[in-house]
């Protein structure tokens, strides 16, 4: 069974930084790109960043470039997203989302960390 | 690319066919994803690359569309449809989500 397990999230101020994990299990990790995707309050769904099998290639949404960093560690199945300048707008249930391609469609997602930015 | 999804709701009663669009800023070729979200939970894939169902996908649910325009047909409604219902495309970086289609029941 594919599992998708998010951690890290909670509350921040504006400019702070927070390091999100997903611990995955079920399935060859090393082998599939990996995405993150959020959801503000209400609000629809946004993608955010991507990361391929190996680690080598990665994408952003403008909206996080040069603020966010995504990574992975194959050998702990485990995802990373590094947010730092934190702001208000980045408030929302962070998703991690196992891709069937590096281009999505997402077939496995988590159940989500929520990030409140907020002083 | 920028997807709009209509209409932003779809009031309809268990049994009745629900007609849901998405168009596409530009060409996506195919590359077109179905998602479904009920409140407190995560996005399920219905549809990848247009017209194909996700695994364990119920048959009502189908697909159809290419280049700008997609669509996604229940055939009949059940309870447990009514739920909010999101097309991404997977064509070009960034990946983008429609607004959603909230379907209702009247």
């Amino acid at each position: 069974e594919v599992l998708l397990l998010e951690s890290g999230g909670g509350l921040v101020q504006p400019g702070g930084s927070l390091r999100l994990s997903c611990a995955a299990s079920g399935f060859t990790f090393s082998t599939y790109a990996i995405s993150w995707a959020r959801q503000a309050p209400g609000k629809g769904l946004e993608w955010v960043s991507v990361i391929s099998g190996s680690g080598s290639n990665t994408y952003y949404a403008d909206s996080v470039k040069g603020r966010f960093t995504i990574s992975r560690d194959n050998a702990k199945n485990t995802l990373y997203l590094q947010m730092d300048s934190l702001r208000a707008e980045d408030t929302a249930l962070y998703y991690c989302a196992k891709g069937i391609r590096a281009s999505g469609p997402f077939d496995y997602w988590g159940q989500g960390t929520l990030v409140t930015v907020s002083s | 690319i920028v997807l709009t999804q209509s209409p932003a709701t779809l009031s309809l009663s268990p049994g009745e066919r629900a007609t849901l669009s998405c168009r596409a800023s530009q060409s996506l070729n195919s590359y077109l994803a179905w998602y479904q979200q009920k409140p407190g939970q995560a996005p399920r894939l219905l549809i990848y690359d247009a017209s194909n169902r996700a695994t364990g996908i119920p048959a009502r649910f189908s697909g159809s569309g290419s280049g700008t325009d997609f669509t996604l047909t229940i055939s009949s409604l059940e309870a447990e449809d009514f739920a909010v219902y999101y097309c991404q495309q997977c064509y070009n970086w960034p990946l983008t989500f429609g607004g959603g289609t909230k379907v209702e029941i009247k």
